[in-house]
């Protein structure tokens, strides 16, 4: 079935630093890619998306690039603020937007001032 | 934006005894609502897939005698765990899909932790 792989965290990192979290998925279609960000004491909130191959999706800074060629949707920020500290979750659904999601396990994001 | 409430945030319970927890949406309705469960350090799994009027679709190895699904509403659905044991100690978060003319858009709940004792 259907499965996502993320880095493990937490990953500590100072302000200002560079911000890489992997992601790996097996999926039998051409499924849509999604990073969904939860803050302490809310609910998960999407970040960014892409829908098909070399789509690039991007939100408040956050970058992800859709590689079927290596099946991956990394997490990219180039230079991360305490505010980003969260848990960060890989998901991706193979029948479009709006349908059940397959969640990697999370990565907690703590970013130090 | 649009908002889903889920409630309880945390609640205990005892070893035998069964826990509701709501997922509402509160300034749309929604046709769908999804369940998932999180194990620590565990990804999300996606529990059952709720519809409003009718019965909960479940994932393959979910118990639907002991995760009772009802979505009487289009704002409201509820997981109960029944006879809840310690081994159902997790966190709980649900989902609700928002139907629009451009396509579908998921919002989810603050998530529930249950412990059971």
């Amino acid at each position: 079935g259907d499965s996502v792989t993320q880095m493990e965290g937490p990953v500590t990192l100072s302000e200002e630093a560079f911000l890489t979290i992997n992601c790996t998925y097996t999926a039998t279609g051409y499924p849509s890619l999604f990073w969904y960000v939860q803050y302490p004491g809310e609910g998960l909130q999407l970040l960014l998306k892409a829908t098909k191959a070399d789509d690039k999706g991007s939100n408040k800074g956050f970058e992800a690039t859709y590689r079927k060629e290596t099946t991956s949707f990394h997490l990219e920020k180039g230079s991360v603020q305490v505010s980003d500290s969260a848990v960060y979750f890989c998901a991706l659904s193979d029948r479009g937007y709006g349908n059940k999601l397959v969640f990697g396990a999370g990565t907690i994001l703590r970013v130090k001032s | 934006g649009a908002v889903v409430s889920q409630h309880p945030s945390r609640v205990i319970c005892k070893s035998g005894t069964s826990v509701k927890i709501e997922c509402r949406s509160l300034d749309f309705q929604a046709t769908t609502m999804f369940w998932y469960r999180q194990f620590p350090k565990q990804s999300l799994m996606l529990m059952a897939t709720s519809n409003e009027g009718s019965k909960a679709t479940y994932e393959q190895g979910v118990e639907k005698d002991k995760f009772l699904i009802n979505h009487a509403s289009l704002t409201l659905s509820t997981l109960t765990v029944t006879s809840a044991h310690p081994e159902d100690s997790s966190f709980y978060i649900c989902s609700a899909s928002l139907s629009r003319s451009s396509g579908n858009t998921i919002y989810f709940g603050e998530g529930s932790w249950l412990t059971v004792v």
